[in-house]
């Protein structure tokens, strides 16, 4: 069985502050993949990154960056200097390797940037 | 490019009652999936089809159901609704061949059942 463990539930920053978001998954899978998804209020999920179990990487893209450890199961995301515009909810995602389409999802991470 | 189109936005139906949502994927892209979003069960997955068959299925009741066109647009029916299938319900496409699993989501559609 697969599992996605978002542990906050909210984060409230105030604006040029870096805030990390974390995720931690479980999964028996020796390949799988890993997402992070942003929803605003308009509802869309808004693709962020997409790494497998083979890359541990980090990747850094503008202000967002993401830290993949596999020996802590853990994939977490950082955005730098945080924005009011960065106010979503964001969605860590599992998806197993032999798993067609399917998407575990944690339970979000609401983030208030204030001004 | 066009991104994911999904019909109607917003429906409000009674009990028992069924319904269809609607969902173009982006131009290319083979596979569809389903997911339905509530405050209290989060995201969850309900179908994904690639060229018109059905390759996966999540943990939902036979009353949830759907399917792919040849053109690869995809609809969902959800027969004799209940309150609890209201919920926000989004649809997403990707290639769906190895190694490029990354989904992209439509605005969903928010079934409101009364």
């Amino acid at each position: 069985a697969q599992k996605v463990t978002q542990a906050q539930t909210e984060i409230s920053v105030v604006e040029k502050e870096d805030v990390t978001l974390d995720c931690v998954y479980e999964t028996r899978d020796t390949t799988y993949y890993l997402f992070w998804y942003k929803q605003p209020p308009s509802g869309e999920l808004v693709f962020l990154i997409r790494r497998n179990s083979f890359d541990e990487q980090n990747e850094i893209s503008g202000r967002y960056s993401w830290n993949f450890q596999k020996s802590t199961s853990s994939f977490n995301f950082t955005i730098t200097a945080s924005q009011v515009v960065d106010s979503a909810v964001y969605f860590c995602a599992l998806k197993g390797g032999t798993s067609y389409g399917k998407l575990t999802f944690g339970q979000g991470t609401i983030l208030t940037v204030h001004p | 490019k066009a991104g994911v189109t999904q019909t109607p936005r917003y429906l409000i139906k009674t009990r028992g009652q069924q319904v269809t949502l609607s969902c173009s994927p982006i131009s290319g892209h083979r596979s569809v999936s389903w997911y339905q979003q509530t405050p209290g069960q989060g995201l969850q997955f309900l179908f994904e089809y690639f060229s018109e068959t059905q390759r996966n299925k999540g943990n939902f009741p036979g009353r949830f159901s759907g399917r792919q066109f040849s053109n690869s647009r995809s609809e969902m029916n959800v027969s004799t609704l209940e309150l609890g299938d209201s919920a926000l319900y989004l649809c997403a496409s990707s290639l769906g061949v190895a190694g490029t699993y990354e989904q992209y989501f439509g605005p969903g559609t928010r079934l409101t059942v009364t």
